[in-house]
């Protein structure tokens, strides 16, 4: 079955990066874009972008250009994230979905990882 | 304030038909299709409807979605206390480059 397995939870300073992994399995991981999406405490889901693991092809979020790079390992089946310059804003549970037949198609979601970031 | 439009909450009763409503514009909703995903708390969100009204395997055939023009709705009948749920619409935005969710619908079976 397809499984998208996160990182653990993470406590950063402000101005720190994070850098949160989802390996894949289950499944053919280059024949699915993952994407990023994440959930600030009380608010809603925000897209951060999308990484094609076949190619390296990556859209980012507006909010985020600048800030966010998305990475993958083919060889062990592993997306990453990482977010720079972190402020309290940050704070929100972050999570990797498999992705394919449009940007806003998830169909499988990691558990989530918890970033928390507080000086 | 999300690009996409939707109540804050809705409710209903066990057994009744429930619509939560999704309003965007000509360069998401209106040009690109729309898909809504339940989100539980403590877990993962998941996608119950695709492509406006397409539902993934194992999902209950009492969740349906539609499209007309620049809004979509999800409908929910036969309600069950376990829909209480979260649901949020999400899609494409042209205008943006990049997906677009609704602020989200806090259901309650009451």
């Amino acid at each position: 079955q397809v499984q998208l397995v996160q990182s653990g939870a993470e406590v950063k300073k402000p101005g720190a990066s994070v850098k949160v992994s989802c390996k894949a399995s289950g499944y053919t991981f280059t024949s699915y874009g993952i994407s990023w999406v994440r959930q600030a405490p009380g608010q809603g889901l925000e897209w951060m972008g999308w990484i094609s693991p076949y190619n390296g092809n990556t859209k980012y979020a507006q909010t985020f250009q600048g800030r966010v790079t998305m990475t993958t390992d083919t060889s062990t089946s592993t997306a990453y994230m990482e977010l720079r310059s972190l402020t309290s804003d940050d704070t929100a549970v972050y999570y990797c979905a498999r992705t394919r037949d449009g940007y806003s198609k998830f169909d499988d979601w990691g558990q989530g990882t918890l970033v928390t970031v507080s000086s | 304030q999300s690009v996409l439009t939707q109540p804050p909450s809705a409710s209903g009763t066990p057994g009744q038909r429930v619509t939560i409503s999704c309003s965007g514009s000509s360069s998401n909703i209106g040009g690109n299709y729309v898909n809504w995903y339940q989100h539980l708390p403590e877990t993962a969100p998941k996608l119950l409807i695709y492509r406006n009204d397409q539902r993934p395997s194992g999902v209950p055939d009492r969740f349906s979605g539609s499209k007309s023009g620049t809004s979509a709705s999800l409908a929910i009948s036969g309600l069950r206390s376990e829909d209480e749920a979260d649901y949020y619409c999400a899609a494409w935005d042209d205008r943006l480059s990049g997906v677009v969710f609704g602020g989200g619908t806090k259901l309650t079976v009451v």
